[in-house]
């Protein structure tokens, strides 16, 4: 299946700092990328998605930034709160013959440090 | 609210033991999935279903099967299991729901599985 993987397995912030989480990918064909938030004992949580066309989308706090030309995605959390502490995944979206496929990152744990 | 609802959170069983491990949705979504989670491998898909008695194999289908009876429904068979299905497994649906038009994956909680 197709490659999707992120560079830090860890990342601590201060609260109130922003965070920076990075993904890199390697299907050119993706239509869709999406992070997903998951919090302890609970499943992954939808956030952003942005589509393949696109370089910049911005939600409520985060942003998300796509660079076609080196493969990386990457999720900006701004002022950064103690809820904010979750393990953090890229998913690339693509439509098939099939229908739907998602293949998603190893994900990367946010700590906040108050 | 929209909910896929996993029946077990935990279950211990031992080797070789038939396991079931059931998903509801409540969204009326044609497309269901079932994810392992394994720390370091991230969520690698097992099988997935885009329609009642319809299903696909994912990446890691070996060990396990699946059953998709009735749409809302959509069950996770382990025939005998092993310790190396020891794992977080995960239920999703997904429906077109991202803004920039993506189909976007609703999970459950996970069922926590420890096969002794």
């Amino acid at each position: 299946g197709e490659s999707v993987g992120l560079h830090l397995p860890t990342l601590s912030v201060q609260e109130g700092d922003n965070s920076i989480i990075n993904c890199a990918y390697s299907n050119s064909a993706s239509d869709y990328f999406i992070w997903y938030k998951q919090e302890s004992g609970k499943g992954p949580q939808f956030i952003i998605d942005i589509r393949s066309n696109m370089d910049k989308r911005q939600g409520q706090r985060v942003t998300v930034l796509l660079n076609k030309t080196v493969k990386h995605l990457s999720l900006q959390i701004a002022a950064t709160q103690p809820g904010d502490s979750a393990v953090y995944f890229c998913a690339e979206n693509s439509r098939s013959y099939t229908g739907n496929q998602f293949y998603f990152g190893t994900g990367t744990s946010l700590t906040v440090i108050p | 609210d929209v909910k896929v609802t996993q029946s077990s959170r935990y279950l211990v069983k031992r080797t070789g033991e038939k396991v079931f491990l059931e998903c509801v949705q409540d969204m009326d979504h044609e497309n269901m999935f079932w994810y392992r989670q394994d720390p370091g491998l991230g969520l690698r898909l097992i099988y997935f279903s885009y329609d009642v008695k319809m299903k696909e194999k994912g990446d890691i289908p070996e060990g396990y099967s699946v059953s998709r009876e009735k749409k809302e429904r959509f069950s996770l068979i382990l025939e005998s299991a092993s310790t190396n299905q020891t794992s977080m497994y995960l239920c999703a649906s997904s429906s077109p729901g991202g803004d920039s038009g993506a189909n976007v994956l609703t999970f459950g909680a996970g069922s926590r599985l420890t096969v002794l």
